[in-house]
C-alpha cells in the first residue's frame, strides 16, 4: 500500500521560507514522477509543480504562481521529496499535497500539510 | 491554460438515485497517442483527493462500479448510478493532457 505523508508545515510570515517535507512508501519512488499540489481554504485544487525521475532527468516544472519562488527536490535515497518555498504571499496559504505519479499521470495525494502565510 | 467549466457546481441528490456531472475542456485531451488524458477526483469531507477514473472512463483499483465515466475530445460527464451515503463531497475533473495540469472548479454533491 502506498503511504504519502507531508510535513514542515506551520506558520510564516510574507516573505518568509518554508520547506515542505514528504515521506513516500509502498512504491518505487525513484522511477516516479511526484508533484505538488495544493488547496486554499475552501477553495479547489491548484497543481504547483513536478519533479521527473533521476532517469529522466530530475527536471522540474512549475505553475506560473509560484515559478521563480518555489523549488522542487527529490532524495531517492530516502524515498523524500522537498518543496522549498521562498517569498510567501498570502495567496500562498493552502494545503500543501504531495502526490504520486503513475502511468495514468496524479495519482495518489497525501494528507496534506497546511501553510499560512499571515503577519 | 486548458479551462476546464464544470456543471453544476451544486448537485443535491437523492440516495439511490443516479447524478451526472459533467465537465468541459477549453481545448481537446486527445493526446498524439491516441489516448485522451482526462480524469475523475473525489474529494470527501475532511480527506484528500482521491482519483476515481483515469483515461475519460478507467476506474481505479477499489472504486465502486456504480461510478463511471465518458466522453471525448472536450466534453466529458461523471455517472453515479445509484448515490449512496458516501458519495457525499466534491468532484474535481482534472486534465493531464497539456502543462500545467488543471481542475474544473469541483462539483459539492449533497444529500
Amino acid at each position: 500500500e502506498i503511504q504519502v505523508v507531508e510535513s514542515g508545515g506551520g506558520l510564516v510570515q510574507p516573505g518568509g521560507s518554508l520547506r515542505l517535507s514528504c515521506a513516500v512508501s509502498g512504491f518505487s519512488f525513484s522511477s516516479a514522477w511526484m508533484s505538488w499540489g495544493r488547496q486554499a481554504p475552501g477553495k479547489g485544487l491548484e497543481w504547483v509543480g513536478h519533479i521527473t525521475s533521476k532517469s529522466d532527468g530530475a527536471t522540474t516544472e512549475y505553475a506560473a504562481p509560484v515559478k521563480g519562488r518555489f523549488s522542487i527536490s527529490r532524495d531517492d535515497s530516502k524515498n523524500m521529496l522537498f518543496l522549498q518555498m521562498n517569498s510567501l504571499k498570502s495567496e500562498d496559504t493552502a494545503v500543501y499535497y504531495c502526490i504520486t505519479h503513475d502511468a495514468a499521470d496524479l495519482n495518489q495525494w497525501g494528507l496534506g500539510t497546511l501553510v499560512t502565510v499571515s503577519s | 491554460d486548458v479551462v476546464l467549466t464544470q456543471s453544476p457546481l451544486s448537485l443535491p441528490v437523492t440516495l439511490g438515485q443516479p447524478a451526472s456531472i459533467s465537465c468541459r475542456s477549453s481545448e481537446t485531451l486527445v493526446h498524439s497517442d491516441g489516448r485522451t488524458f482526462f480524469n475523475w477526483f473525489q474529494q470527501r469531507p475532511g480527506q484528500s483527493p482521491r482519483r476515481l477514473i483515469y483515461q475519460v472512463s478507467k476506474r481505479d483499483s477499489g472504486v465502486p462500479d456504480r461510478f463511471s465515466g465518458s466522453g471525448s475530445g472536450t466534453e466529458f460527464t461523471l455517472k453515479i448510478s445509484r448515490v449512496e451515503a458516501e458519495d457525499v463531497g466534491v468532484y474535481f475533473c482534472m486534465q493531464s493532457a497539456h502543462w500545467p495540469r488543471t481542475f474544473g472548479q469541483g462539483t459539492k454533491v449533497e444529500i
